[in-house]
């Protein structure tokens, strides 16, 4: 079974500019988890995606937004970037039940100039 | 609220050596899992082990263990026979009651010398 796939895998942008990552889960879940990992705040979590709604959401201003489709691929998107946000976006996908494994993808890196 | 601790920032062992990786956690809730992690440089997280709150035997997967100690609240992974390639980062999760989101905590460095 294929894993969970990141595009892209890098990414440099510039003070102002906004970015869409993209994030394929598992063949068969449906929960879609975004997280943010920085050397000063660890590892944080921004928002999981069911069935193409948002059901769960971290303490992050409005400016990062996510969607879920269909197909269960889910996209976030950040607005308006600062330097702040140069960080390790990850996304996990899951079966979405209690005591379930999060399996993570590998992650696309954003730097933000 | 939930909470994991992860006290020892960087860990240093001899190849072939085992090695005890701390977690503390604190929640009310009865039910419970707990998550290990293996981050290595290239960022993706890779998921090790897992272990329920109502688990009666400690889990094992491989060369991996989670020594859980229900009453102490601490669910420290053990590698035995560390090979090189076990040089990464380390992170315990939890997640509770009827979120099966996990928090993190901010990881342990694990270096593994030959």
């Amino acid at each position: 079974k294929a894993g969970v796939t990141q595009t892209p895998r890098y990414l440099i942008k510039t003070r102002g500019q906004q970015v869409t990552l993209s994030c394929s889960p598992i063949s068969g879940h449906r929960s879609v988890s975004w997280y943010q990992q920085t050397p000063g705040q660890g590892l944080q979590f921004l928002f999981e995606y069911f069935s193409e709604t948002q059901r769960n959401k971290g303490n992050f201003p409005g400016r990062f937004s996510g969607r879920q489709f269909s197909n269960s691929r889910s996209e976030m998107n950040v607005s308006t970037l600062e330097l702040g946000d140069s960080a390790l976006y990850l996304c996990a996908s899951s079966l979405a039940k209690m005591g379930d494994t999060q399996y993570f993808g590998p992650g696309t890196r954003l730097t933000v100039l | 609220a939930q909470k994991i601790t992860q006290t020892q920032p960087g860990m240093f062992v001899q190849e072939k050596e085992a090695v005890t990786l701390d977690c503390t956690y604190d929640t009310s809730d009865p039910s419970y899992g707990l998550f290990w992690y293996k981050q290595p440089s290239s960022g993706e997280m890779i998921f090790l082990i897992y272990q329920g709150s109502y688990d009666q035997q400690n889990a094992t997967e491989g060369r991996y263990s989670l020594n859980f100690q229900k009453a102490r609240k601490s669910a420290n992974l053990v590698i035995s026979a560390s090979q090189l390639g076990d040089s990464a980062m380390y992170f315990c999760a939890m997640s509770t009651g009827g979120s099966y989101i996990p928090t993190f905590g901010r990881g342990t460095s694990l270096i593994v010398h030959p």
